[in-house]
């Protein structure tokens, strides 16, 4: 089966930086996605890692650790606009589940002034 | 047009009747997914399609579900005798053949009285 756990909510101030943490527990690993979605809007694109390190796109990078089955996503710089909720998803292997994505329960982020 | 595209956008109906909900996913895109969210939860995966076949439907949750692709673009996702239980966003997503992300539409977002 598979299992992703990330906090329920976080709370930061602007121009800080917050990092949102992801553990799972999933067989047929193929890679985990970060989305970020806004109340009422659907899930948009953030970052996929596929491999072991860290990848940074401008003020958001993400981390990942196969062996720990563990992922973070790190936003810098706050803005009021990154308030919103933060989806982990794993991929699973095509022959096992055809690259199907099972998500974590988000994490709310609200950025304050 | 540039993104998935999903109609309705809210769909209010009452217990025990049927609907449909469609999904436009971006031009060229073969992989498409349906999944269904519930406030303040992550999107559950319901079924895949690669071109016109149901590649995974292991999360269709009982047999009222059903969904077809018939020409390998536009799909229909089929809810019979729908429950309270059924009522939430109903999310499409669309994916090229070289890519990884899964791209979403807006929703349609189903209350069941």
């Amino acid at each position: 089966g598979q299992n992703i756990d990330q906090p329920t909510e976080m709370t930061a101030t602007e121009g800080a930086i917050v990092q949102i943490n992801c553990t799972y527990q999933t067989s047929g690993f193929n890679g985990l996605f970060w989305y970020q979605q806004h109340a009422g809007e659907a899930p948009t694109f953030l970052s996929y890692n596929v491999l072991d390190g860290l990848e940074e796109k401008g003020r958001f990078s993400s981390f990942l650790s196969r062996s720990k089955g563990y992922s973070y996503l790190l936003l810098k710089e706050l803005q009021m606009k990154d308030s919103a909720s933060y989806l982990c998803a794993v991929r699973h292997r095509p022959e096992a589940a055809g690259n199907k994505l099972t998500f974590g329960g988000g994490t709310r982020v609200l950025v304050k002034p | 047009g540039a993104g998935v595209s999903q109609t309705p956008s809210n769909k209010v109906t009452e217990k025990g009747k049927y609907v449909e909900l469609r999904c436009d996913p971006i031009s060229g895109h073969t992989a498409l997914y349906w999944y269904r969210q519930s406030l303040g939860q992550g999107p559950e995966f319901l079924i895949y399609f690669q071109g016109t076949g149901a590649a995974d439907d292991s999360g269709l949750p009982n047999d009222r579900f059903f969904a077809v692709r018939p020409e390998g673009s536009v799909s229909t996702l089929k809810i019979q005798r729908t429950e309270r239980g059924d009522s939430a966003v109903y999310l499409c997503a669309s994916s090229p053949p070289t890519r990884p992300e899964q791209f979403f539409g807006p929703g349609t977002r189903l209350t069941v009285l």
